[in-house]
């Protein structure tokens, strides 16, 4: 099945840096890539996805890219700012396409100021 | 956007009693749901996919008549964690679909999770 790979686990920037987060996954099939963020007691919020037949997508401060070639897709945060400190977490959906999620592990990211 | 609750927010029992979990999709109707755990430092793992007016489909390695999924109403699925160990101790989340998206698939709405602690 589908496996997803994330890193790094933990990642601290200063306020106004970019940070980037990584992610691998394993199911050549699958289609569907959501990058979502968690607050302290708060469920995942999406924040930006991307789709198997685009490469890249950006949203204000926040950029994503994929490669299906290699099999990753990564997020990119640009100026960042203390209020994007929280866990990020990147998913798939593999090509079975049942609305499962298969999530990376986490990326705690701290933007100090 | 739609919103997913859950109760309780966190919850402390003792080792062999059981606990009950609730997640409701507020504004609007979802057939399935999706129950998730996580450890510290780890990943989201899909436990079960709940289905209204039918069993839950559980993942490999998810013990069903430990974890009890009941989905009775198209706004309400309950995990019930039954004698429950300290090894049970984790961070539950639901999900639920919301409306389809042009060719691609459901967009997934979280609940706030529940912290279970058993002592």
């Amino acid at each position: 099945g589908e496996n997803v790979e994330q890193h790094p686990s933990t990642l601290s920037v200063q306020e106004g840096d970019s940070a980037v987060i990584k992610c691998t996954y394993s199911d050549s099939a699958s289609n569907y890539f959501p990058w979502y963020k968690q607050e302290l007691g708060k469920g995942p919020q999406l924040i930006i996805d991307i789709r198997s037949n685009v490469g890249e997508k950006k949203d204000q401060r926040i950029a994503v890219t994929l490669n299906k070639t290699a099999k990753h897709f990564s997020l990119h945060i640009t100026e960042t700012q203390p209020e994007d400190s929280a866990v990020y977490f990147c998913a798939a959906i593999p090509s079975s396409n049942t609305g499962k999620l298969i999530f990376g592990q986490g990326t705690t990211l701290q933007v100090k100021p | 956007g739609a919103v997913v609750s859950q109760h309780p927010s966190w919850v402390i029992c003792k080792s062999g009693t059981s606990v009950k979990i609730e997640c409701r999709s507020l504004d609007f109707q979802a057939t399935t749901m999706f129950w998730y755990r996580r450890f510290p430092k780890q990943s989201l793992m899909l436990m079960a996919t709940s289905n209204e007016g039918s069993k839950a489909t559980y993942e490999q390695g998810v013990e069903k008549d430990k974890f009890l999924i009941n989905h009775a109403s198209l706004t309400l699925s309950t995990l019930t964690v039954t004698s429950a160990h300290p090894e049970d101790s984790s961070f539950y989340i639901c999900s639920a679909p919301g409306l389809p998206q042009a060719g691609g698939p459901y967009e997934q709405y979280f609940g706030p999770g529940t912290r279970l602690t058993v002592t």
